[in-house]
């Protein structure tokens, strides 16, 4: 079963404008972490913002926000004031396995961004 | 630091040869992950460590693949022999074990073609 499902394949965005990527989750864990990641063209993984299970704000770093759902199990990407240097992949992930006392990182599909000039 | 080191960064080689990927974690970290990227497969969690320990090999695609970490600082991933539809991106990553709630760290990739 998937774990993480990001529905959209592609997305185009006018820079400056605001845009969200989806993001759901599954699991059965109280404990997890939520992750976004970008990848660019030239293919390196820049993570980009942290939501943790229990916390209660949603996070943000600069122009990223993470609006997180827990009822709804939905951790979805904001990206405000887009910019053409934000075309690239974005990846979900989820931190799973404590009650295993290990954990490890699931990752979605990914969305490919593509924003106008 | 220098983030997770890996090499080489690309490699061309030929069905049946034997090819190792190389890793170097960051340092500290206790956590060391190894996944495979396809267009088709997307980002697939191979194999990971906690402590130099594998803890998880269940997506380790066959017996052709092998993965160690002799110690904290070094691990690698060996396909023995290579096939053509082994060609893909490998990515290894670190992280600081804080119970999952702290980010994986990913080298720059190795891009492996097998003709």
């Amino acid at each position: 079963a998937q774990k993480i499902t990001q529905t959209q394949p592609g997305m185009f965005v006018q820079e400056k404008e605001a845009v969200t990527l989806d993001c759901t989750y599954d699991t059965s864990d109280q404990s997890y972490g939520l992750f976004w990641y970008k990848q660019p063209s030239s293919g390196e993984m820049i993570f980009l913002i942290y939501q943790g299970s229990y916390d209660e704000q949603n996070a943000t770093e600069g122009r990223y926000s993470l609006n997180f759902q827990k009822a709804r199990k939905s951790a979805n990407l904001v990206i405000s004031a887009s910019q053409l240097g934000d075309s690239a992949m974005y990846f979900c992930a989820m931190s799973e396995g404590f009650t295993s006392g290990t954990y490890k990182y699931i990752f979605g599909t990914g969305t490919r961004l593509k924003v106008l000039a | 630091d220098a983030g997770v080191i890996q090499s080489p960064r690309h490699e061309v080689t030929e069905m049946g040869q034997e090819v190792t990927l190389r890793c170097k974690p960051i340092s500290g970290h206790d956590y060391l992950f190894w996944y495979r990227q396809t267009m088709m497969r997307g980002l697939e969690l191979l194999i990971y460590f906690n402590n130099n320990v594998p803890i998880d090999d269940s997506g380790m695609p066959e017996d052709r693949f092998s993965a160690k970490m002799p110690n904290a600082s070094f691990s690698t991933l060996k396909i023995q022999p290579s096939e053509p539809r082994d060609s893909a991106v490998y990515f290894c990553a670190s992280s600081l074990g804080r119970g999952g709630f702290t980010e994986a760290f990913f080298g720059q990739g190795t891009r492996l073609t097998v003709v």
